[in-house]
C-alpha cells in the first residue's frame, strides 16, 4: 500500500478543460511537493507547500496543502497540451523526516 | 552546467551479472541520491548520500551498493543483478538539507535496466 495515494491514476482531457488531482494519507506531513515527469526524463519540482492550509499559484496551477496536513491537490485550469505527463507528489513524513513519493497521476490533453 | 547526468540511458543484463550506473552533477551540491521507479510504486530512495566519504541506506537499498569518492560523483553498483531490480533508476542532487531531508532536489534523465 502507497503511503501516498495519488488519484485519479490516469486522466485524459480536453485542451481548455480545468482538472483536480489529489494527493492522500492518513500520515501527517511537514511538506509536501509537486513534480512533473514527462516521458524518457526526470521529475521536476513545481512547488513545495510547507503550511497547512497553504495556498500556492503558479500561473495556471493551483497547489493546496490540506489543513491537517494529509493531503494535497493540484488544480490546472484551462489546461494545455503542454501540461501532458505524470505528476508526482512527494511529502515528508512529520515524524520521521523521510521522504515519500506517490505512484502518480499520469494526465494527458488532447489539442 | 549540464546538471544531473546518467550513464548509460539503457542497459539490458542478465541475472548475475554485475554493473555500474553512473551519475555526476557539476551543481556542487552535497546531498545526492538514487531512486528507483516501477510501474504504480512511485519513485523509492535506494541510498543517498549528504557528502564526500558519507553514505546510507534509504526505503529499498538491498542489491545496491553505493560510494561517494567525490563531491561530483555518486556510482551505484548492482552486485548480482535479479530480475526484481527490473526499473528506471533516477539519480538526484540537491544544494541543501532541511532537517535531513533535500529541499529542491534536480533529477537527472534516468537508467532504464532490464534484467533477463
Amino acid at each position: 500500500t502507497q503511503l501516498l495515494e495519488q488519484s485519479p491514476q490516469f486522466l485524459s482531457i480536453q485542451e481548455g478543460e480545468n482538472l483536480t488531482v489529489y494527493c492522500n494519507s492518513s500520515s501527517v506531513f511537514s511538506s509536501l511537493q509537486w513534480y512533473r515527469q514527462e516521458p524518457g526524463e526526470g521529475p521536476v519540482l513545481l512547488v513545495t507547500v510547507v503550511t497547512g492550509g497553504e495556498v500556492k499559484k503558479l500561473k495556471r496551477l493551483t497547489f493546496q496543502f490540506g489543513d491537517a496536513r494529509k493531503d494535497s491537490s493540484l488544480h490546472i485550469t484551462a489546461a494545455q497540451p503542454g501540461d501532458t505527463g505524470l505528476y508526482l507528489c512527494a511529502g515528508v513524513l512529520w515524524v520521521h523526516n523521510d521522504m515519500r513519493f506517490g505512484a502518480g497521476t499520469r494526465l494527458t490533453v488532447k489539442p | 552546467n549540464a546538471g544531473v547526468t546518467q550513464t548509460p540511458k539503457f542497459q539490458v543484463l542478465k541475472t548475475g551479472q554485475s554493473m555500474t550506473l553512473q551519475c555526476a552533477q557539476d551543481m556542487n551540491h552535497e546531498y545526492m541520491s538514487w531512486y528507483r521507479q516501477d510501474p504504480g510504486m512511485g519513485l523509492r530512495l535506494i541510498h543517498y548520500s549528504v557528502g564526500a566519504g558519507i553514505t546510507d541506506q534509504g526505503e529499498v537499498p538491498n542489491g545496491y551498493n553505493v560510494s561517494r569518492s567525490t563531491t561530483e560523483d555518486f556510482p551505484l553498483r548492482l552486485l548480482s543483478a535479479a530480475p526484481s531490480q527490473t526499473s528506471v533508476y533516477f539519480c538526484a542532487s540537491s544544494y541543501s538539507i532541511s532537517a535531513g531531508v533535500p529541499e529542491t532536489q534536480y533529477f537527472g534523465p534516468g537508467t532504464r535496466l532490464l534484467v533477463l
